[in-house]
């Protein structure tokens, strides 16, 4: 079966600007999570949806935001970028959103901003 | 709140070293427990995870952890590395019930053929 498709893989962005990032779970699944990886800090947890509904938030300024639509594709969007925004960004599937069922990641968009 | 401690950052060892990652969680109830491993250009893969019964888990590539829940640990254990294990491991937590994985800031291993 497809696995986890996020696009695009790399993205450039000037400060300032924003900027959205899309994830297509396998089929199936109805949970979306996303997460931030930077090499300082790790993966660190953005949000999570399930049919469409943010069920948990971490602790991200307002500038990140994020939906689910109907066919549970999600999208994350930054607004106001800064440089400390530049990280690998990945999402993660999976049926239930609780982790008692094996997630899949996708190989992430590469965000630069410069 | 559930946090991860990985330690050694950077580990570095030769073919058929052994390998053993520490990793130690701090959360307050019943947890599910994770290993994760990015090859370099390549997304997460799950290696092994433990929610219940028998503390010692096998996972594939030969890895094995043991979750020892008076140290809050679940360490990642390798008999004999290859070339092809070279990777950043994570180790994650789940609080049962919880939707949201935390995560270790892994460790980069090298092997040196």
């Amino acid at each position: 079966k497809a696995g986890v498709t996020q696009t695009p893989r790399y993205l450039i962005k000037t400060r300032g600007q924003q900027v959205t990032l899309s994830c297509s779970p396998i089929s199936g699944h109805r949970s979306v999570s996303w997460y931030q990886q930077t090499p300082g800090q790790g993966l660190q947890f953005l949000f999570e949806y399930f049919s469409e509904t943010q069920r948990n938030k971490g602790n991200f300024p307002g500038r990140f935001s994020g939906r689910q639509f109907s066919n549970s594709r999600s999208e994350m969007n930054v607004s106001t970028l800064e440089l400390g925004d530049s990280a690998l960004y990945l999402c993660a599937s999976s049926l239930r959103g609780d982790w008692s069922t094996e997630a899949f990641f996708g190989q992430g968009t590469r965000l630069t901003v410069v | 709140a559930q946090s991860v401690s990985q330690h050694n950052h950077h580990v570095i060892l030769s073919e058929a070293a052994s390998l053993e990652l520490g990793c130690n969680y701090s959360y307050g109830g019943t947890v599910n427990l994770f290993w994760y491993v990015q090859y370099p250009g390549q997304h997460l893969q799950l290696l092994l995870k433990y929610f219940s019964g028998d503390p010692l888990v096998k996972g594939i590539k030969g890895f094995e952890a043991e979750f020892i829940k008076s140290k809050f640990s679940f360490n990642l254990r390798k008999p004999s590395v290859q070339w092809s294990d070279t990777a950043e491991y994570f180790c994650a937590v789940n609080g049962a019930g919880n939707n949201r994985l935390a995560f270790g800031k892994g460790n980069q291993v090298v092997v040196i053929p």
